[in-house]
Parts: structure tokens; C-alpha cells; sequence
């Protein structure tokens, strides 16, 4: 079974100060992989990143950069010198890779507040 | 190119109702899915769809119906609604493709049943 886990249910920062989101995640497969999306207060849901487990290199764009750590289960999220826009809940999810295994499993997000 | 789309957006219904949730896809993918999404839990998986003609069971099925008879639509039923199915509901497909993979999600439904 696959399961993912985001510990910090709300954050709040002032803006400008970095802030990172935790995903820790289980899975039997040898391969899978590990996304990040965005849910601003709209609702709806903005994809930001999609992480094979075969490339543990981080990933930067723009503000944001993404830590996968293979040996610790981890794909954390970091982001710059926050602004007000970042406000919004951040989902880590998690699928396999196999034809018929694309089911996503979500954490249960973090609710990110920038503090003007 | 709508992307997904999801209709209505908003929706209220009597316990013991019936109603449908229409997505549709233009993007001709293969995989298609429908989760719902509760306060503090996430998005769960209720069901999903390889093909046209084929469906499966996510995490939640229970109380909800599909069918898929063509690549670009995916309908969700309620059979019988109850107030535990309150909830925010979203379909997603994306390509069976391992070097473009990405599930696109509609806008959502907002269903609330009393």
C-alpha cells in the first residue's frame, strides 16, 4: 500500500522568509513517482512538479526548489523568499509507474499562510 | 483545448437524491479519474478508468457509479445521496505516456447534500 504523509498541517511565515514543506511517503515499488501541486483559494488544482524516483537530482524553478532523498522516503519543498500569492494548500502525491497504476495517492496537505 | 471540464460547479441535493457529475476530457487521454477531497484528508481516489469500456474501484467507491463509453467522458452517479457524500469532487485524467505523465484536474464540483 502506498501512503503519503505531510505532518505540518499549517504553516504560516512572514513574507520574504523561506519556509519548506515536508513529504514523507511509503511504497513497495521500485519505481514510482512523486508530485507537488498547488490548491490556492480558488480551488483548483495547479500541478507544480513531477519527480521520477530513478532522478534524486534536486530541482530548482525560480523560487522553488525540491529536495528527493531516496534513503530517508523524502521530497520536500522549499520555497524563496515567500510572497502573499504563495498562500494556499500544498499537496504531496505519490504514483506507480506500471500501465494501470497511475492512481494518485495524496497526502493530507499543508495549508501555507504568508503574512504580508 | 478546455482541457478538463466538470459541470455544474456547484450543486446541492435532498438526502436520497440522485444525480450526475459530468467531466470531459479533449486532450483524447486514456486515463481518467475522479477523487473527492474532505477537510483534512485530502484528495481520496472513488474511481478510475484505463480505456473506454473499462472502469475500477479506487479507495472510496462505495455509494458511486461510473461508465465509460467514450475516451472523453467520464460521468460520476450518485446513486442515493447521503450527507457523508458532502464533499468537493474532482476528475483528472492524463496520457498513458511515462515521459509526458501528468494528471490534469478539472475545476471541481462543490457538492453538498442536506
Amino acid at each position: 500500500a502506498q501512503k503519503v504523509t505531510q505532518a505540518q498541517t499549517e504553516i504560516s511565515v512572514v513574507e520574504k522568509e523561506d519556509v519548506t514543506l515536508d513529504c514523507v511517503y511509503e511504497t513497495r515499488d521500485t519505481t514510482y513517482y512523486l508530485f507537488w501541486y498547488k490548491q490556492p483559494p480558488s480551488g483548483e488544482l495547479v500541478f507544480l512538479i513531477r519527480r521520477n524516483s530513478f532522478d534524486e537530482q534536486n530541482e530548482i524553478s525560480g523560487r522553488y526548489s525540491w529536495n528527493f532523498q531516496k534513503s530517508t522516503s523524502s521530497f520536500n519543498f522549499t520555497i524563496t523568499a515567500s510572497q502573499v500569492v504563495d498562500s494556499a494548500v500544498y499537496f504531496c502525491a505519490l504514483s506507480g509507474v506500471l500501465f494501470g497504476n497511475e492512481k494518485l495517492t495524496f497526502g493530507t496537505g499543508t495549508r501555507l499562510t504568508i503574512i504580508p | 483545448n478546455a482541457g478538463v471540464t466538470q459541470t455544474p460547479k456547484f450543486q446541492v441535493l435532498k438526502t436520497g437524491q440522485s444525480m450526475t457529475l459530468q467531466c470531459a476530457q479533449d486532450m483524447n487521454h486514456e486515463y481518467m479519474s475522479w477523487y473527492r477531497q474532505d477537510p483534512g484528508m485530502g484528495l481520496r481516489l472513488i474511481h478510475y478508468s484505463v480505456g473506454a469500456g473499462i472502469t475500477d474501484q479506487g479507495e472510496v467507491p462505495n455509494g458511486y457509479n461510473v461508465s465509460r463509453s467514450t475516451t472523453e467522458d467520464f460521468p460520476l452517479r450518485l446513486l442515493s445521496a447521503a450527507p457523508s457524500q458532502t464533499s468537493v469532487y474532482f476528475c483528472a485524467s492524463s496520457a498513458l505516456d511515462r515521459v509526458t505523465y501528468e494528471q490534469y484536474f478539472g475545476p471541481g464540483t462543490r457538492l453538498t447534500v442536506t
